[in-house]
């Protein structure tokens, strides 16, 4: 079964960059059969999905947040990371990492999440 | 494409039949989730295909509709199952969600 676990720093500065790594357990970031991606959910807000990636490095991104934003995979480390640059505090969130065995597939699993505020 | 949840939320006590409803602005076939969401912790995948049930996922829960009516019913509420629950379809980029329906104790 799949383990997802998030890390990086929990507090950002404004217009500096938010670094986040997931790291996957019991399965390959280089499988063919899975989608790994980011969802962030704004406190006390819905979920919004920021993006994906595949083993190749194929990326997916949601064309509200996609100016900014990168998210690749390490096949060294089995991790997925984003990045988002230019933060305001309007991205204070918990940040989710995801696996989904496809791009018209759910996602069937989830880091447990990390909260990063933005503020200076 | 936007999804509309109704209700957004919902009282409802142990035993109860409920139904949550996700209206998706465009067809999109069967390529709808619902999630279920408990405070501090992430969403689990309850049902994808409007239909099927995610493997471990007690059988009181059911997913029904396709094209951009659909809706979720938990046959008879059990303590564990208030919570938050939101839609989310798969059909097209960008991948989107529910705004979420809290589901409360009465």
């Amino acid at each position: 079964q799949l383990q997802l676990q998030e890390s990086g720093p929990g507090l950002v500065k404004p217009s500096e960059t938010l670094s986040l790594n997931c790291t996957v357990s019991g399965g390959s970031v280089s499988s063919r059969n899975y989608y790994w991606g980011w969802i962030r959910q704004h406190p006390g807000k819905g979920l919004e999905w920021i993006g994906s990636v595949f083993y190749n490095g194929d990326t997916y991104y949601s064309p509200s947040l996609k100016s900014g934003i990168s998210i690749s995979v390490d096949t060294s480390k089995n991790q997925l990371s984003l990045s988002l640059n230019s933060v305001t505090a309007a991205d204070t969130a918990v940040y989710y990492c995801t696996g989904h065995r496809g791009m018209t597939r759910p996602f069937d699993s989830w880091g447990q999440g990390t909260l990063v505020t933005v503020s200076s | 494409i936007q999804l509309t949840q109704s209700p957004s939320s919902l009282s409802a006590s142990v035993g109860d039949r409920v139904t949550i409803t996700c209206r998706a602005s465009q067809g999109i076939g069967r390529d709808l989730g619902w999630y279920q969401q408990k405070p501090g912790k992430a969403p689990e995948l309850l049902i994808y295909g409007a239909s099927t049930l995610q493997s471990g996922v007690p059988s009181r829960f059911s997913g029904s509709g396709s094209g951009t009516d659909f809706t979720l019913t938990i046959s008879s509420l059990q303590p564990g199952d208030f919570a938050t629950y939101y839609c989310q379809q798969f059909n097209n980029y960008p991948l989107t969600f529910g705004q979420g329906t809290r589901l409360e104790i009465k």
